[in-house]
């Protein structure tokens, strides 16, 4: 596969442990977020979304935290698998203007057996 | 229904050629990002389109161009290749503001 992520932060978890990835977003105006999980190889694929009038939203497996006064951004997943191991990004969608869609760095999720 | 497609998969240019890279999508989305992804980098937004026949800049637009003369069709351009263009190339569409986008398989691209 290719080299993305060699830079990335690294979260490593043990198989059946709950885990939390951060995000801190940039842009006050922006409405909407979304999760992506990129496995090697391949397009980033659709978690979980959240509008900016929600604080909280869940899925199979994951949820998503959204705190507007800090510009802040979670994804938990629960009972971690070893399918889970990717690298995730959150999006960020602006309002203003033409709708831009943002990504953050990433973070590298590692779970092993 | 085959969602967005990248072509081609892999290139290999020598540094001053020219060439386009095609996204296609068959979900009639409205709108159409061109992203690169370098490692460490994350995807960073080239250009995109919110329409037919629209197109605007996004966080590293210099050094591409970019056309949208049918909806379903987004091509990206490079018009003098430079090493620094390395990198793994994204189209991702959605069917209006505030929905998920769905991507493409990526295109490999290796300038020399």
């Amino acid at each position: 596969g290719e080299s993305v992520g060699l830079h990335l932060p690294t979260l490593s978890v043990q198989e059946g442990d709950n885990s939390i990835i951060n995000c801190a977003y940039s842009n006050s105006a922006s409405d909407y977020f979304i999760w992506y999980k990129q496995e090697s190889g391949k397009g980033p694929q659709f978690i979980i979304d959240i509008r900016s009038n929600m604080d909280k939203r869940q899925g199979q497996r994951v949820t998503v935290l959204l705190n507007k006064t800090v510009k802040h951004l979670s994804l938990q997943i629960a009972a971690t698998q070893p399918g889970d191991s990717a690298v995730y990004f959150c999006a960020e969608n602006s309002n203003t203007g033409f709708q831009k869609l943002v990504f953050g760095t990433g973070t590298r999720l590692l779970v092993s057996p | 229904n085959a969602g967005v497609t990248q072509t081609p998969k892999f290139r290999v240019l020598k540094t001053g050629q020219s060439m386009t890279l095609l996204c296609a999508q068959d979900m009639n989305h409205e709108y159409m990002y061109w992203y690169r992804q370098d490692p460490g980098m994350g995807l960073r937004l080239i250009h995109y389109s919110v329409g037919e026949g629209t197109t605007a800049k996004g966080e590293v637009p210099d050094g591409y161009n970019v056309s949208r003369l049918k909806k379903q069709n987004f091509l990206l351009g490079l018009e003098s290749a430079a090493p620094s263009q390395t990198s793994v190339y994204f189209c991702a569409s959605r069917r209006q503001a505030n929905t998920e986008a769905f991507f493409g398989q990526g295109t490999r691209l290796t300038v020399v």
